[in-house]
């Protein structure tokens, strides 16, 4: 089946960069779209959604941007702290379908003090 | 605080035997449940669709026999893992909505460790 991926599994950066996660998805039906960061040994935590008729959303900190055309997904953290560590995943789905969320294969991003 | 619960959070169990993980949505009624897997350093997988009161859905490659699932009312929903193994041995983490469209919630996980 169709699913979503990820372009670089592991992303380090200096506290204070900005950084920036990737994701490709391939199911082109697929029109709610969320962010999730993940600690060790813990449940998937919220980030941030878009859903397919937008483009861009800005949270505290984080922006999403979708670009439907080429089905590229990214997050955008700004002032990266330490505190940010931790495995990122996106995660798509048909929103009114009542379908499970598919999970891309996760970024490990690293952040230096 | 969480609106999705797992139990047990951990739990040990040999070979051979049968364990049951709880997911419990605490704030809503869930007509649909979910339920992944993810082994060390990879992906939330999905195993099932755990549907109130109706047989389950499993993914391809997931066996039915061996992964029950049961929905018996609208806040829980249970995975039993049977004849456990090492190779069983992953994070199990439930999901739910109220309904199609709603938010998600994600339960804590269950960690599964089989000697």
């Amino acid at each position: 089946g169709e699913s979503v991926g990820l372009h670089l599994p592991t992303l380090s950066v200096q506290e204070g960069d900005n950084s920036i996660i990737n994701c490709a998805y391939s199911n082109s039906a697929s029109d709610y779209f969320i962010w999730y960061k993940q600690e060790s040994g813990k449940g998937p935590q919220f980030i941030i959604d878009i859903r397919s008729n937008m483009d861009k959303r800005q949270g505290q900190r984080v922006t999403v941007l979708l670009n439907k055309t080429v089905k590229h997904l990214s997050l955008q953290i700004a002032a990266t702290q330490p505190g940010d560590s931790a495995v990122y995943f996106c995660a798509e789905n048909i929103d009114q379908a009542g379908t499970a969320l598919i999970f891309g294969k996760g970024t490990t991003l690293s952040v230096s003090s | 605080g969480a609106v999705v619960s797992q139990h047990p959070s951990r739990v040990i169990c040999k070979s051979g035997t049968s364990v049951k993980i709880e997911c419990r949505s605490l704030d809503f009624q869930a007509t649909t449940m979910f339920w992944y897997r993810q082994f060390p350093k990879q992906s939330l997988m999905l195993m099932a669709t755990s549907n109130e009161g109706s047989k389950a859905t499993y993914e391809q490659g997931v066996e039915k026999d061996k992964f029950l699932i049961n929905h018996a009312s609208l806040t829980l929903s249970t995975l039993t893992v049977t004849s456990a193994h090492p190779e069983d041995s992953s994070f199990y983490i439930c999901s739910a909505s109220a309904q199609p469209g709603n938010t998600i919630y994600f339960g804590e996980g269950s960690w599964l460790t089989v000697v």
